[in-house]
C-alpha cells in the first residue's frame, strides 16, 4: 500500500470552528487530492495541487482552504465549519496527472454539530 | 473531460459474472478509460485501465468497442467480497486537471 495518512482519523467540531485536515505522504509523489464523500453524491474533488506551493480548485471548493508547504503534506482548512461539511474527506495521490493511479489515503471522518 | 454515465446500483448471486456497463459518448481521441473500486468504509484503489479493445488482468477485464463510446467492466464469478462501488473515469494526461470520480454503481453480492 502507498505511504498515505490522514489525520485525525476522527473529529466532532461545532459550527463556527477551524478545522484542519492532514494528508502526509512517504512516496514523494509530485500530485496530492483532498475529496469529501457524502451518501448520493460519490466521490467529489475539493481541492488538489500539482507541487509545492502549487494548488487548484475542484469542484466544491467552497468554505475550503488548502496549503502545500512541502511535498509530503497537503493541508485542507475549513475556516468556519458548517454542518454541510459533515462528510468523509480522503486525501489521494498520484505521481503525474490525468490517467495515472490515484491512491487514497484511509479517509476522515468529520462531524459539524 | 468526458461525462461518464453509469448504472446507480447492480444487485448479483455470488459466483456469477458481472458487467457494469459505462458510456462516455462524447469521448476524445486521447482519453483513457480507468475503473475504480471502493470497498466500504475503504478509499476506491484502481483496477484495471484501457484505451481500446480489451484489457484483462488478475481482478477483472474491460471491454472496449471500437467507436469507444462505451465501455464494461467484467468481474468474472463474484464473491460476497466485490461487494463495493465501481467507478468508471474518461480523461487523458494533458494538464494538471484530475479525472472525475461521479457517482459510481454500486454492487451488492448477494450469498
Amino acid at each position: 500500500d502507498a505511504g498515505i495518512t490522514q489525520s485525525p482519523r476522527h473529529k466532532v467540531t461545532e459550527t463556527g470552528t477551524p478545522v484542519t485536515l492532514r494528508c502526509h505522504q512517504t512516496e514523494n509523489h509530485r500530485y496530492m487530492y483532498w475529496y469529501r464523500q457524502d451518501p448520493g453524491h460519490g466521490l467529489r474533488l475539493i481541492h488538489y495541487s500539482y507541487g509545492v506551493k502549487d494548488t487548484d480548485k475542484g469542484e466544491v471548493s467552497d468554505g475550503y482552504s488548502v496549503s502545500r508547504s512541502k511535498t509530503e503534506d497537503f493541508l485542507l482548512t475549513l475556516e468556519s465549519a458548517t454542518s454541510s461539511q459533515t462528510s468523509v474527506y480522503f486525501c489521494a495521490i498520484s505521481a503525474a496527472s490525468g490517467t495515472d493511479t490515484q491512491y487514497f489515503g484511509p479517509g476522515t471522518r468529520l462531524t459539524v454539530l | 473531460l468526458a461525462k461518464t454515465t453509469q448504472p446507480i446500483s447492480m444487485d448479483s448471486y455470488e459466483g456469477q459474472e458481472v458487467n457494469i456497463t459505462c458510456s462516455h459518448n462524447n469521448i476524445a481521441t486521447n482519453d483513457y478509460i480507468t475503473w475504480y473500486q471502493q470497498f466500504p468504509s475503504q478509499g476506491p484503489r484502481f483496477i484495471i485501465q484501457g484505451y481500446k479493445t480489451k484489457v484483462t488482468n488478475e481482478v477483472a477485464s474491460l471491454f472496449i468497442p471500437a467507436d469507444r463510446k462505451s465501455s464494461t467492466l467484467s468481474l468474472p464469478r463474484v464473491s460476497l467480497s466485490d461487494t463495493a462501488v465501481y467507478y468508471c473515469l474518461v480523461g487523458d494526461d494533458s494538464g494538471n486537471t484530475p479525472l472525475v470520480f461521479g457517482k459510481g454503481t454500486r454492487l451488492s453480492v448477494i450469498a
